[in-house]
């Protein structure tokens, strides 16, 4: 079936900028997506790429795909202390009913 | 900005006791689905929910669970006796639909359920 992995820890100081790895498995994978989960909070989703394109920026976040290798990053620019968090990467087949495999999520800790 | 909202935040059951957790999806949506996340676990696909009907389930989602929208706007999940292994935060999601941007799969705040 399908998984998704990524590190289980980042650690990174403040205003430096963060690179959250990402690899899955499934070469069927139609989107990609990233969320963000703070402490005892829901999912938020906070960016998606198609599997037809390479990078999609979105201000401080930058989302790189290498599709060859079954490789998603996620980078955050200028990290603040309020992106500390856990981000799960979660990739989704389009030939099924929109079921999404999530990572097993890295906790982002950001050091003032 | 529209979003999902799921009730109650928090609750409390003891063991074999049924629950019922709430959903509802953002309103023009027409996928539905519900995951959930075992404290320090991946979260976990458990149904899927389309033209009201299940359009795919998980080997998580036996016959203990069950799913339904019983009006226009809810979209519950019941879990008929419970057990100390479903306690978990139980994320309901929705989409609009499938093919282009309405993949993006919205997410509630989650309903975290701790079985006594």
């Amino acid at each position: 079936g399908e998984d998704v992995e990524q590190s289980l820890f980042l650690s990174v100081r403040e205003g430096d900028s963060s690179v959250i790895n990402c690899t899955y498995t499934d070469s069927s994978s139609t989107y990609l997506y990233w969320y963000k989960q703070e402490p005892g909070a829901g999912l938020q989703l906070l960016t998606y790429i198609f599997s037809n394109m390479d990078m999609k920026q979105d201000q401080r976040l930058t989302v790189l795909l290498n599709k060859k290798d079954k490789h998603l990053s996620l980078r955050i620019a200028d990290t603040q202390t309020g992106d500390s968090a856990i981000y799960f990467c979660a990739e989704m087949n389009s030939g099924g009913y929109q079921k999404v495999t999530f990572g097993t999520g890295t906790k982002l800790q950001v050091i003032p | 900005e529209p979003e999902v909202t799921q009730t109650p935040s928090h609750q409390v059951t003891q063991m074999g006791q049924e629950v019922i957790l709430r959903c509802v999806p953002i309103s023009n949506h027409l996928y539905f689905y519900w995951y959930r996340q075992i404290l320090g676990q991946k979260v976990e696909f458990l149904v899927s929910f389309y033209n009201n009907e299940i359009s795919e389930k998980s080997e998580i989602f036996d016959d203990q669970f069950s799913v339904e929208r019983p009006d226009g706007s809810n979209f519950t999940l019941k879990i008929r006796s419970t057990k100390l292994e479903d306690s978990a935060m139980y994320f309901c999601a929705s989409s609009e639909a499938r093919g282009g941007s309405g993949n993006t799969i919205y997410f509630g705040e989650g309903s975290w359920l701790t079985v006594v």
